[in-house]
Formats: structure tokens, C-alpha cells, sequence
């Protein structure tokens, strides 16, 4: 089956500029999540969304970030404007029934911030 | 709130010796627990879970887990490494109402040949 895709692969800006990432999870998965990690860290969760609609959202800088889930399949991130800080690999990962079972996850967005 | 703390943050091996890998989390009600791992160049993928029942579950790959209850933990073992081993290992949670998963920050495992 295909996986969950992500795109861009990389992506180079310069602080101040703005970025999106797009994911498509596996058909079926009602369930998305977008995680951030930062070098040497575990995965933090920014936002799942269940459907289109958002089941937390609280770790999300909600000043800079923005996700949307139009008609419950695909997803994008936005963050306007970055900052330094947000350099980071940015996972899509999705799953039929929440966090009840594994996440898919896809290859990442790695974004550097300059 | 729940949490997941990993001890061993980088642990270096040589190929056929054992490997345990520490995971500890804070919650206080039922609990879900997975391993997963992130190979180079590879995305995150699930090596075992642990729901309910039997606390010593086997994964893929020769991995298992066993889950203390009374320690709050969750080690990783595998008898004999691999230099296919070699990956990043992360520790997750998810419990309560929203099952939303949490992971701990990872050991970076490297087996010599």
C-alpha cells in the first residue's frame, strides 16, 4: 500500500519568510498528526487533526503555525514567519484509529531556517 | 501529563553483544507503550507495542519489551546485535482519553562490525 507522503523533502529559508508542507496520508487514516523534531530530540506533537476536525492543537505556536485538514485527507503546515528556532524535521503521520494503534509516519520536511 | 524519559541517549555495540535500552514514563492511569525506530535514511516505523495482557511482547526483528508496571518502564532488548541494528530508537506513550502518542527522545544505537 502506499504510504504517507510528504512534501517538500527539504526546504531552505531565510527568518521572517514563510514555508508550508503538505502531507497526504494513507487512504482511510482518519487520524493525522504533524510532529516536529528538533535534532537530538523525540518527536513533539504540534497537531492531530481526527477528519478535518482538530483534536489538540495545544503544543502548536498558534502566533506563527497554521495547519488545515480540507475535507479530512490531505494536510498542510504553514509557518509565517520563522524563526531560527524552528529549524527542525517536520513528520507527517497518520492512523485509522488514533493513538489506539501504530502511526505511519513519512519521510519528513527538513527545514533550516537561515 | 504523560511523559516519556530515555535514558541512554547514545550506546555503541559491538556486533552479537546483548542490548537493552531504557524506557521509563510518568502516568498514572493506563497506559499504551510502543517502540519505534528510524533507521538511516528511513522513515519511523513501529517495532512492537504494548496494550494490555501479556507484559513481555516480541516485536520484529528479534526485539522484544517488557513492561514493568511497578517501575513505570519499558526496556528494549535484543539478545544479539546487528550491524543492520544501527538506527534511532524512540520510546512512545499514549493513554487517557485522547491517546494522543508521546515520545521520549531517542537513543541513537550504533553496532560495530
Amino acid at each position: 500500500e502506499a504510504g504517507v507522503a510528504q512534501s517538500p523533502r527539504y526546504k531552505i529559508i531565510e527568518k521572517r519568510q514563510s514555508v508550508a508542507f503538505w502531507c497526504n496520508p494513507i487512504s482511510g487514516h482518519a487520524t493525522l498528526y504533524w510532529y516536529q523534531q528538533i535534532l537530538g530530540q523525540g518527536p513533539k506533537l504540534l497537531i492531530q487533526f481526527q477528519n478535518n476536525g482538530v483534536v489538540d492543537d495545544s503544543q502548536l505556536p498558534k502566533d506563527r503555525f497554521s495547519a488545515e485538514r480540507l475535507k479530512g485527507v490531505d494536510s498542510t503546515l504553514k509557518i509565517q514567519p520563522a524563526k531560527l528556532e524552528d529549524s527542525a524535521v517536520y513528520l507527517c503521520a497518520s492512523s485509522p484509529y488514533g493513538g489506539l494503534e501504530k502511526l505511519f509516519f513519512g519521510s519528513g520536511t527538513q527545514l533550516s531556517v537561515l | 501529563a504523560q511523559s516519556v524519559s530515555q535514558h541512554n541517549h547514545h550506546v555503541i555495540l559491538s556486533e552479537a553483544a546483548s542490548l537493552e535500552l531504557g524506557c521509563n514514563y510518568s502516568y498514572g492511569g493506563t497506559v499504551n507503550l510502543f517502540w519505534y525506530v528510524q533507521y538511516p535514511g528511513q522513515h519511523l516505523q513501529l517495532l512492537l507495542k504494548y496494550f494490555s495482557g501479556d507484559p513481555l511482547v516480541k516485536g520484529i526483528k528479534g526485539f522484544e519489551a517488557e513492561f514493568i508496571k511497578s517501575k513505570f518502564s519499558f526496556n528494549l532488548r535484543k539478545p544479539s546485535v546487528q550491524w543492520s541494528d544501527t538506527a534511532e530508537y524512540f520510546c512512545a506513550l499514549s493513554s487517557g482519553g485522547s491517546y494522543i502518542p508521546t515520545f521520549g527522545r531517542g537513543t541513537s544505537l550504533i553496532v560495530h562490525p
